[in-house]
């Protein structure tokens, strides 16, 4: 049983570009969260999402972010006109809804 | 969600137990323990989680006091790859929408 799945490994964009992250749970989970870390900082939620829903998003920055888990395929973190304070790892975990959550390896972006 | 209190750091050494305390004094009767460890920018990793009882697992053992108020993760025989930020965090299980503090730096030291 694959883990989570966490693509690319590492990013780099533009100020201004658009940077896409992609998530695919583990089997048999319908249950997806998205944390992010800052540099020399602790993971801070961002969004929890199941199949077609945005559960809660409290932890979003208001612009520019978004998050979706469509019927098919991964979930998708979008962070549109980045700018360099998005430089980050981007991790990704999911759940049988129950206990323990289990993290992919994160998304490195960099913004240059 | 309640908050946890964990020293910033501490040492180990190599083949001993590091015993990781975590302080929990405003934990809800609905809340879990949980403790997960995250070793050098990887992704986070699930150790173990409690409600009111002890626990072990092939990982680690979870000491919980019996007001539910403090806690202790006991790895116990430390190796060199056991070096990492070990976080307690306590959850309610309404979603894993966990609340990362900033977690005990443990250094594993030959």
């Amino acid at each position: 049983n694959a883990g989570v799945m966490q693509n690319p490994r590492h990013l780099v964009r533009r100020r201004g570009q658009e940077a896409r992250l992609r998530c695919s749970p583990m089997k048999g989970h319908s249950h997806v969260y998205w944390y992010r870390q800052l540099p020399e900082e602790g993971l801070k939620f961002m969004v929890y999402l199941q199949k077609e829903n945005i559960i809660d998003e409290s932890g979003m920055p208001k612009e520019r972010f978004s998050a979706e888990f469509p019927k098919e395929g991964p979930s998708i973190l979008r962070i549109q006109q980045v700018v360099r304070g998005d430089s980050a790892a981007y991790f990704c975990a999911s759940s049988p809804r129950g206990f323990e959550a289990f993290f992919g390896q994160g998304t490195r972006l960099t913004v240059v | 969600d309640a908050k946890t209190t964990q020293p910033p750091s501490m040492d180990c050494a190599e083949g001993r137990a590091a015993n990781l305390p975590c302080n929990h004094s405003t934990i809800s009767g609905n809340e879990y323990v949980y403790w997960y460890r995250q070793i050098h920018s990887q992704g986070p990793q699930y150790i173990i989680h409690g409600l009111k009882n002890n626990e072990t697992n092939e990982m680690a053992s979870l000491i919980i006091t019996e007001d539910r108020k403090s806690s202790t993760l006991i790895l116990p025989h430390a190796t060199l790859r056991d070096t990492a930020v070990y976080y307690c965090i306590v959850d309610n299980n309404a979603g894993n929408m966990l609340t990362f503090g900033g977690g005990t730096r443990l250094m594993v030291k030959p």
